[in-house]
């Protein structure tokens, strides 16, 4: 059982927009930043966002992330296919849990 | 450009000791505020945080493999290995390291992941 809490599923058709939530406590996304990264099947995750909020170089603006107190979301507007992926969120913490934790992962579907 | 690759065997025993080599490019490890970790996935689960060395050999490791975990860097050769004791059939996984930019730990993340390499422990 992970630490972060995810929905295992969401799902959206091309052109929607979907969040996905990440919940915590105040040891990991209530006291530290909250990063996201992407998996394509078969490949290696991708980091998507970081810091909760910022976008690395190359990563389209059609995602954004955001926190409050011990939850954070990602949102993916305009979907489109190649975003079917499992999103993972994550964050340091800062209790015997740590000092890594994730989320258990959304798997996301493009309808 | 940062690059990082996994390399290790791809079978092992039950009770056998992993290694695993990340072999990286774009990056020093003798360079302060970098560190390089190390991931892991079990086939169709999440991912789960193993360790981190950083540039100045600081170490952290998962609470609950701590005891079987050992992370070392070679600078010289830019590469940093994991062992991992006692193996067991649910250490299946595919193994992933990857870079970390800053040593702020409320700011944690990885910017750049290796391929990962799939090691099955079976008898």
């Amino acid at each position: 059982q992970s630490v972060l809490t995810q929905p295992p599923s969401a799902s959206g058709t091309p052109g929607q927009r979907v969040t996905i939530s990440c919940s915590g406590s105040s040891s990991n996304i209530g006291s530290n930043t909250v990063n996201w990264y992407q998996q394509l099947p078969g490949t290696a995750p991708k980091l998507l966002i970081y810091s909760n909020n910022q976008r690395p170089s190359g990563v389209p603006d059609r995602f954004s992330g955001s926190k409050s107190g011990t939850s954070a979301s990602l949102a993916i507007t305009g979907l489109q296919s190649e975003d079917e992926a499992d999103y993972y969120c994550a964050a340091w913490d800062d209790s015997l849990n740590g000092p890594v934790v994730f989320g258990g992962g959304t798997k996301l579907t493009v309808l | 450009q940062i690059t990082l690759k996994e390399s290790g065997p791809t079978l092992v025993k039950p009770t056998q000791t992993l290694t695993l080599t990340c072999t990286f490019s774009g990056l020093s490890l003798s360079t302060s505020g970098v560190g390089v970790g190390w991931i892991r996935q079990p086939p169709g689960k999440a991912l789960e945080w193993l360790a981190v060395i950083y540039w100045n050999d600081d170490k952290r490791y998962s609470p609950s493999l701590k005891s079987r975990l050992t992370i070392t860097k070679d600078t010289s050769k830019n590469q940093v290995v994991l062992t991992m004791t006692n193996m067991d059939p649910v250490d299946t996984a595919t193994y992933y390291c990857a870079h970390i930019p800053t040593t702020v730990t409320r700011l944690f993340y990885m910017d750049v992941w290796g391929k990962g390499t799939t090691v099955t422990v079976s008898s």
